[in-house]
Formats: C-alpha cells, structure tokens, sequence
C-alpha cells in the first residue's frame, strides 16, 4: 500500500522565519511528488518534483526530491501570516492507465505576526 | 475560483435523506475525482473517472453513489449516510493521457457536508 507520511503534523513561527516541511513516501511505480497548499478549502498546487536533486522555486518557496532516500522538503524563507496553511505533499503512482495521488496529513503551518 | 466549481459549498443533511453533490470543470480535463478529505485524516480517494468511465473504486460504501455524465459534470448522490461519514468532500479534475499529467490536479473548494 502507497504510503506518504509528512512530518512535522504541526508548527508555528514568526513572521521572517525560515521553515522546512518535510514528506516521505513509499509507493511502488514512483512518477512524480506534489505539493499542495491548502488555505481554507480547495488545495492549490505549489510544485511538481520528477527528478532528483533538482531545486524547484517559486519566490520564498522551493522543493527539491531525493529518489534514493525516498523524501522531499519544502522551503519556506522569510515567512509571512500569508503563508498559514497546510501543506500536503502527494505522490502518484502511475501503475496502470491512471494516474493516482495518495496523499499525506500535511503539515499544518501557522505564521504569527 | 479555480477552474472547478462544486455546489452546494455546505450540506446538513439528516441520516434518512437523500443529497447530491456536484462538481464542474471547464479545464477542458477529461478525468474526474472524488475525495474525502476528514479532520486529522489524509485525503482519501474514493472515485475516479476518466473518459467518462469509472475506473476506480476505492471500497466505498455503497451509499455513496457517483455519475459521471459527461467529462464536464461529476455527481456524488448520497443516501442514509452517517454521521462519521460528516467531512469535506473535495472534487479533482486532471488531464489523465500521457504527457498531460503536468501539474497533478485541480481541485474544486469542497462542499462541507454534516449529517445528523
């Protein structure tokens, strides 16, 4: 069974922190990990990791993916009250025809002023 | 909004009625999910359609009952639920086929449902 556990469940920093989410799995036919942001209801895409060792950035936030270790981190610099949500790290497994996400807890990041 | 739209956005409904939840996409996708998405639980897939089939059913009970009619529309018809079945039901549309699976799903903002 596809297993994604994240780590830590919950946390909470100050404004101009620097905070690092981090995801495990265990999934048999590995494609891709995702990160989500999930602020009130719908979950909104953050990154997409394919390959190894490669930085993702969007502004503060980046990601990088390690196949061997079977882990990612996500990177958050200079944080904001914005940035309060939880995080949800997914894999997909691509055995099949479909293309299906099991997703972890997330992380639950609260930024106070 | 992001693409996906689901109505109602809350729903209490009693353990003897009967409810729909629906969900729509104008992404032009032609793969639709349900997820249930419970406090302290991740998110936990229930169905999947693609190209209008459903292709995946995670042993959900069977008083969940969906309908796909169209690669556009994904209904989610409910009937004597219970209460721990009380979450937030996410709907997800993807482009499923080869090299289009880039940027994993697109979520719609739920529909709340509390059953009493």
């Amino acid at each position: 069974e596809d297993k994604v556990v994240q780590s830590p469940l919950s946390l909470v920093v100050h404004e101009g922190d620097t905070v690092t989410l981090n995801c495990s799995y265990e999934v048999t036919n590995f494609r891709s990990l995702l990160w989500y942001k999930q602020e009130k209801k719908a979950p909104t895409f953050l990154f997409m990791l394919t390959s190894s060792g490669i930085e993702k950035k969007s502004g503060r936030l980046s990601s990088i993916l390690d196949k061997k270790e079977l882990f990612s981190i996500l990177n958050i610099t200079a944080t904001q009250t914005g940035d309060s949500a939880v995080y949800l790290c997914a894999v997909i497994n691509s055995g099949g025809s479909n293309y299906k996400l099991t997703f972890g807890k997330g992380t639950l990041l609260t930024v106070n002023p | 909004e992001t693409g996906v739209t689901q109505t109602p956005r809350h729903l209490v409904m009693g353990m003897t009625n009967k409810k729909s939840l629906k969900c729509e996409q104008h992404l032009g996708h032609n793969a639709m999910y349900w997820y249930k998405q419970s406090a302290k639980k991740p998110l936990e897939l229930m169905f999947v359609y693609s190209l209008e089939e459903r292709v995946e059913n995670n042993s959900v009970p069977s008083r969940f009952s969906p309908e796909c009619p169209n690669s556009s529309h994904l209904f989610l018809h409910l009937h004597t639920l219970q209460p721990e079945d009380s979450a937030l039901y996410l709907c997800a549309s993807s482009q499923d086929q080869g090299q289009g699976f880039k940027y994993g799903y697109t979520f719609g903002s739920g529909t709340r449902l509390t059953v009493v």
